[in-house]
């Protein structure tokens, strides 16, 4: 089983409003990660969690806030977003982070009104 | 110069033809290297994974590493109008994070 889970599949969200993303995953993997992908555009890191602790961030700004409960739950918490914010937010998880190769979740289509 | 590089296409031909999907790289120190396929609003799928130089054949597709030349293909044979999607490469090492390609659209015609 390689099934990255990810919840809701759409989300349409006010700039005030205070929203959270859910990942699960249950292969085992201690690696996990948050992407986002505009349209046409490859997937962009934003967030690696390794062994439940934060590993990378990739400059995003504070109004994403990642959490990772425990090893299979990655959470990403939203907070006065931008309609520039609006993309599909990719979870993935790995065995390890670096050379294993990703799975991915189906995205959520996240719009920022 | 970005560390991947991928033509973004559009890729269109006719069902039952054999496809090449190509990526360069400038980053020497990659050694692992995928192919995704992501269909239009869903999360990418992983295709293939190679480790060093060679080839990898699973069902209608294979994929191939040159790392003398920082090359690496993706071969699709009898094309299905189902291959229709976005297909990225990307590419990682022990010490850093999975670069992608900007991924080549392909269309597969009846």
């Amino acid at each position: 089983d390689t099934e990255v889970t990810q919840t809701p599949k759409h989300l349409v969200m006010g700039m005030t409003n205070k929203k959270s993303l859910k990942c699960e995953q249950h292969m085992g993997h201690r690696a996990m990660y948050w992407y986002k992908q505009k349209a046409k555009k490859p997937p962009e890191l934003m967030f690696v969690y390794s062994y439940e602790k934060l590993s990378i961030n990739e400059s995003v700004p504070s109004r994403f806030s990642p959490e990772c409960p425990n090893s299979s739950l990655l959470n990403l918490h939203l907070h006065a977003l931008q309609p520039e914010d609006s993309a599909l937010y990719l979870c993935a998880s790995s065995q390890g982070q670096g050379a294993d190769e990703q799975y991915f979740g189906p995205g959520t289509r996240l719009t920022v009104t | 110069q970005k560390e991947v590089e991928q033509d973004p296409g559009p890729l269109s031909v006719p069902e039952g033809a054999i496809v090449s999907l190509n990526c360069t790289y400038s980053n020497s120190a990659f050694q692992y290297f995928m192919w995704y396929r992501q269909y239009s609003r869903k999360g990418p799928e992983l295709l293939m994974y190679t480790y060093s130089s060679g080839n990898k054949e699973d069902g209608r597709f294979t994929a191939q590493v040159d790392k003398s030349s920082k090359y690496i293909s993706l071969f699709i044979r009898d094309s299905q109008p189902s291959d229709s999607a976005t297909y990225l490469c990307a590419m990682s090492s022990p010490r850093a994070d999975m670069r992608f390609g900007a991924g080549t659209r392909l269309t597969v015609k009846p």
